[in-house]
């Protein structure tokens, strides 16, 4: 139990353009999502956090007119990086909780490559 | 001062051996702890978590906190090669809406 899958896994795109990542958990319903970024050699930052329904919360210095966040269901959240830039390249992780428990579970990550 | 800190490594043990990771965080009001194994290109994968003071064991894993030194450890018994990954120790502040805050993570290395 407590899968949850990310797609796609792989994104290579040119400079400007939008790339959007979706998260689901395929056995639970998830009542908050979470993203985070990971760049080479660093450890895990959190980006934002989403409820199903409402708008998402970011973290302190993450752009949220840049990093559009989308949890429209219980199973799906979509985060969309608007006019990427090189410097927005890096491994993005999601990861789900489901119901009261506080135990957060990874999906299988999202490596981008802006070019 | 940062808010969750692991000993970079890389940390060597023998096959067979224990091998220990050590974790501290500055937040005294951090409430549950994770460890987390990452394998080289992929996400991280939980091990256990550990809310009270003490030990947890599950299997040749034991967590051990001690939130008076805020402090919290893995130990791996019987070190498989398998083994061999990035250990991420991470701390959840408040209620489960928080995300976690990671450490930078501990190379361990178990040589055949």
């Amino acid at each position: 139990g407590a899968v949850v899958s990310q797609h796609p896994s792989w994104v290579i795109c040119k400079s400007g353009t939008s790339v959007k990542i979706e998260c689901r958990s395929l056995d639970f319903q998830a009542t908050t999502m979470f993203w985070y970024r990971q760049f080479p050699k660093q450890s895990l930052m959190l980006m934002a956090t989403s409820n199903e329904g409402s708008k998402a919360t970011y973290e302190q210095g993450v752009e949220k007119d840049k990093f559009l966040i989308n949890h429209a269901s219980l199973t799906l959240s979509t985060l969309t990086v608007t006019s990427a830039h090189p410097e927005d390249s890096s491994f993005y992780i999601c990861s789900a909780r489901g119901g009261r428990g506080e135990t957060q579970y990874f999906g299988p990550g999202t490596r981008l490559l802006v070019l | 001062q940062k808010e969750v800190e692991q000993n970079s490594g890389p940390l060597s043990v023998p096959e067979g051996a224990i091998a220990s990771l050590n974790c501290t965080y500055s937040d005294r009001g951090s409430q549950s702890f994770f460890w987390y194994r990452q394998y080289s290109g992929k996400s991280p994968e939980l091990i256990m978590f550990i809310y009270s003071n003490g030990d947890k064991e599950d299997g040749r894993f034991t967590a051990q906190l001690n939130k008076a030194s805020q402090y919290v450890s893995l130990l791996i018994r019987d070190s498989q090669p398998s083994d061999s990954a990035t250990y991420l120790c991470a701390v959840l502040k408040g209620g489960g809406a928080d995300g976690l805050t990671f450490g930078k993570g501990t190379h361990l290395i178990i040589q055949p």
